[in-house]
C-alpha cells in the first residue's frame, strides 16, 4: 500500500514549451500533496504545498506563474511548468502523506520525474 | 524553526560491516516525529525507518535500527550486516504532528549522506 506515481518519468523539452507533470496516489487518496525539486547531489527543496480543491502554497522564492499547480481530485495532483528555459532543468519529485501503522505523517514518494530543457 | 543537520556528506562501509549515519536536530517541540530516508542510484525516496519522539524504545527494521537520544537531539541510523544495495544517499527527516485542520505535513530533511558499501 501507500504507492505514488509520478508521469512521465523523463521529459525533454524546447525552450520555451510548458510541462506537466502528473502525480497520483495509487491505493489512497491524499488531500494533500507536495512537490519538491532536488539538484544533483543536494537535499530535497520543497517548492509547494497542492491542497484538493483549494490553492496551493507556494515556498518563498518558487514563481507561481512559472509552477502551476492544481490538484483537482482526492489522487492526482499536476505541476506544469510553463515557458520553461534551461535553468528549470531538474529532478522534480512528489509526495504524499499517509497511514502506515496509524502514522499519517508518515509520506510516501513518487519516483520523480527529470525534466531537460534545451 | 525546525532544522535537521547531517555532518556527514559521505561514507563507506565494507560489505557485511557496520555503520552509523548521524543526524541532530533542532526543535522546541516535545512530540515529533523523525525519519530517515535512502534514495539509491534510481533516485526512488524510500522510507527506511521511523521514530516517534514519545516512544523511548528504539525503532528497529531488520538491519536498520536507530539510536534516539532525545535530550542530545540526535537520531542516528546504524545499518548492520551492509549490503551492496545499501548504497544510496541517506536522508535524515523531522515532522511535526499533523493536527487536524491545522497540520500541513511539512518534512524538513538533512542535506543527505552518501554510502557506498565496497564489496
Amino acid at each position: 500500500g501507500a504507492v505514488v506515481s509520478q508521469h512521465p518519468s523523463r521529459v525533454i523539452c524546447k525552450s520555451g514549451t510548458s510541462v506537466k507533470i502528473e502525480c497520483r496516489s495509487l491505493d489512497f487518496q491524499a488531500t494533500t500533496m507536495f512537490w519538491y525539486r532536488q539538484f544533483p547531489k543536494q537535499s530535497l527543496m520543497l517548492m509547494a504545498t497542492s491542497n484538493e480543491g483549494s490553492k496551493a502554497t507556494y515556498e518563498q522564492g518558487v514563481e507561481k506563474d512559472k509552477f502551476l499547480i492544481n490538484h483537482a481530485s482526492l489522487t492526482l495532483s499536476t505541476l506544469t511548468v510553463t515557458s520553461a528555459h534551461p535553468e528549470d532543468s531538474s529532478f522534480y519529485i512528489c509526495s504524499a502523506p499517509g497511514l502506515a501503522g496509524g502514522l499519517q505523517e508518515t509520506q510516501y514518494f513518487g519516483p520523480g520525474t527529470r525534466l531537460l530543457v534545451l | 524553526a525546525q532544522t535537521v543537520t547531517q555532518s556527514q556528506p559521505e561514507m563507506s562501509v565494507q560489505e557485511a560491516e557496520t555503520v552509523t549515519l548521524s543526524c541532530t536536530y533542532d526543535t522546541s517541540e516535545s512530540n515529533y516525529y523523525l525519519f530517515w530516508y535512502k534514495q539509491p542510484p534510481s533516485r526512488q525516496m524510500i522510507l527506511v525507518i521511523r521514530q516517534e519522539a514519545y516512544k523511548q524504545q528504539n525503532a528497529t527494521e531488520n538491519r536498520f535500527s536507530v539510536n534516539f537520544q532525545k535530550a542530545a537531539k540526535s537520531f542516528s541510523l546504524k545499518i548492520s550486516d551492509s549490503q551492496l544495495g545499501d548504497t544510496a544517499m541517506y536522508f535524515c527527516a523531522f515532522i511535526l504532528p499533523y493536527i487536524s485542520g491545522a497540520g500541513s505535513y511539512q518534512l524538513t530533511f538533512g542535506k543527505g549522506t552518501k554510502l557506498s558499501v565496497i564489496p
